[in-house]
């Protein structure tokens, strides 16, 4: 089983639609949550990290239920330019543990006019 | 301020040949990471350095890569002899020293390998 699993879409919306994602992860010493985002044959950028009270910034909003293992990403009001792949990403904590990010398959969304 | 930067971009090599990657980070950022993305399949962790020491090598597939950041600064990732199952992107990434609470890293716009 993957360390975190993604469903790798494509997700195809319009301008304009709300759209999200999901990912588990397995390994409960996960500690430190993220979004980033990769463009068609660029790196991966940090979108935002995820905390357990949920957070916004601006259309995206990100939530953690650590019982269930489950992130989720939401996007509202879709621009074209959100069109790329969003990767879950944990980092886990502890001893043995420095800081390596460990990320899921990625989801492509693609925004149509 | 400059980003973290790879050389080379593109890579084309035969299967046996050797292959090296570079990578300069951030200037202050203690923490180095290679990773890689295969075809098809997620990015993962290839080695983490702290200045010049190796802290975790648990995500290097074999013997045949060798990783060095000689002095701390850039680091360099040696494929010798590459096989044709180590094409893919590498990529670079770089974070501040621990304690500042940033767990950001900072990534590299990656080389690509062709092994034929």
């Amino acid at each position: 089983r993957k360390e975190v699993e993604q469903d790798p879409g494509p997700f195809n919306v319009p301008e304009g639609a709300t759209v999200a994602f999901n990912c588990t992860y397995s390994n409960s010493a996960s500690q430190s949550f993220f979004w980033y985002r990769q463009d068609c044959r660029k790196e991966p950028k940090l979108l935002m990290s995820v905390y357990s009270s949920g957070n916004e910034d601006g259309r995206f909003t990100a939530q953690l239920n650590r019982a269930s293992q489950y992130i989720s990403l939401l996007i509202r009001d879709s621009k074209l330019s959100d069109s790329a792949t969003y990767l879950c990403v944990v980092i886990l904590h502890g001893s043995g543990n420095t800081g390596k990010l460990i990320f899921g398959q990625g989801t492509t969304l693609q925004v149509k006019p | 301020e400059a980003g973290v930067t790879q050389f080379p971009s593109h890579s084309v090599i035969e299967k046996g040949q050797t292959v090296t990657l570079r990578c300069d980070p951030i200037s202050g950022h203690d923490n180095l990471y290679w990773y890689r993305r295969v075809m098809g399949k997620e990015i993962k962790f290839l080695l983490h350095f702290v200045k010049e020491s190796k802290q975790d090598e648990s995500g290097m597939p074999n013997n045949r890569f060798l990783a060095e950041r000689t002095g701390g600064t850039y680091s360099t990732l040696k494929v010798q002899p590459a096989e044709l199952e180590d094409s893919g992107v590498y990529f670079c990434a770089s974070s501040p020293p621990r304690g500042t609470g940033v767990y950001e890293q900072y990534f590299g716009p990656g080389t690509r390998l062709t092994v034929t």
